[in-house]
């Protein structure tokens, strides 16, 4: 059974850092792209970032760019984003997403809360 | 980059078929595939299409998508409504200039 599971979310001040975590299992991991795409509350879903197998392709929304980092380990069979320059409007939470060639979001994680607040 | 509009709300009674429309405002919708994902309350998204029409494993082929180029829109159908799919939805697609893009949602009702 595919499984993602983040974690690392929290209460961060303005202008902190927070770095989240998904472990996955159930399939072979460096087969597959991987994403993060976050959700304010009340709001709609929003693409983050992007990391294709072997790393070797990386794309950020332009709301992170800059601020964001993603990366991956493949030994720990982990998928990570390094979020720098926390802003209020990065308030939402966060999903990690298992992608397919298309551009199909195919399994995502039940998320992990970032609240950037003073 | 291209937007993707969808109802904010559509309501319908249990057992009637109910479609959600996505139109994208620039570009073909048949240049990339179409997405679409159920969002229950308090839960995660989960894929109920992909691929414009495809269907995941354990998903019920009460869900059906479809692309019609002459609307430039994508569309979800739900048939035999159930009170089980009173969820949001979100149909997504790729821009093909490094983006992934989401509809804003559509709230459905199970009246």
């Amino acid at each position: 059974e595919v499984q993602l599971v983040e974690s690392g979310g929290g209460l961060v001040p303005p202008g902190g850092s927070l770095r989240l975590s998904c472990s996955v299992s159930g399939f072979t991991f460096r087969s597959y792209s991987m994403n993060w795409v976050r959700q304010a509350p009340g709001k709609g879903l929003e693409w983050v970032a992007y990391i294709s197998t072997s790393s070797s392709t990386i794309y950020y929304a332009d709301s992170v760019k800059g601020r964001f980092t993603i990366s991956t380990d493949i030994a720990k069979n982990s998928v990570y984003l390094q979020m720098n320059s926390l802003r209020d409007e990065d308030t939402a939470m966060y999903y990690c997403a298992r992608s397919i060639l298309s551009g199909a979001f195919q399994h995502w994680g039940q998320g992990t809360l970032v609240t950037v607040s003073s | 980059n291209f937007m993707l509009t969808q109802p904010h709300s559509v309501s319908e009674s249990p057992g009637k078929t109910l479609t959600i429309s996505c139109t994208r405002s620039s570009g073909s919708i048949a240049s990339n595939y179409v997405q679409w994902y159920q969002q229950r309350p308090g839960s995660a998204p989960t894929t109920v299409i992909y691929d414009d029409n495809q269907r995941p494993s354990g998903v019920p082929d009460r869900f059906s998508g479809s692309i019609d180029s002459s609307s430039n829109s994508a569309s979800l159908t739900i048939s035999g409504l159930k009170a089980e799919d009173e969820a949001d939805y979100y149909c997504q697609s790729y821009d093909g200039n490094i983006h992934w893009v989401f509809g804003g949602g559509t709230k459905v009702s199970v009246l």
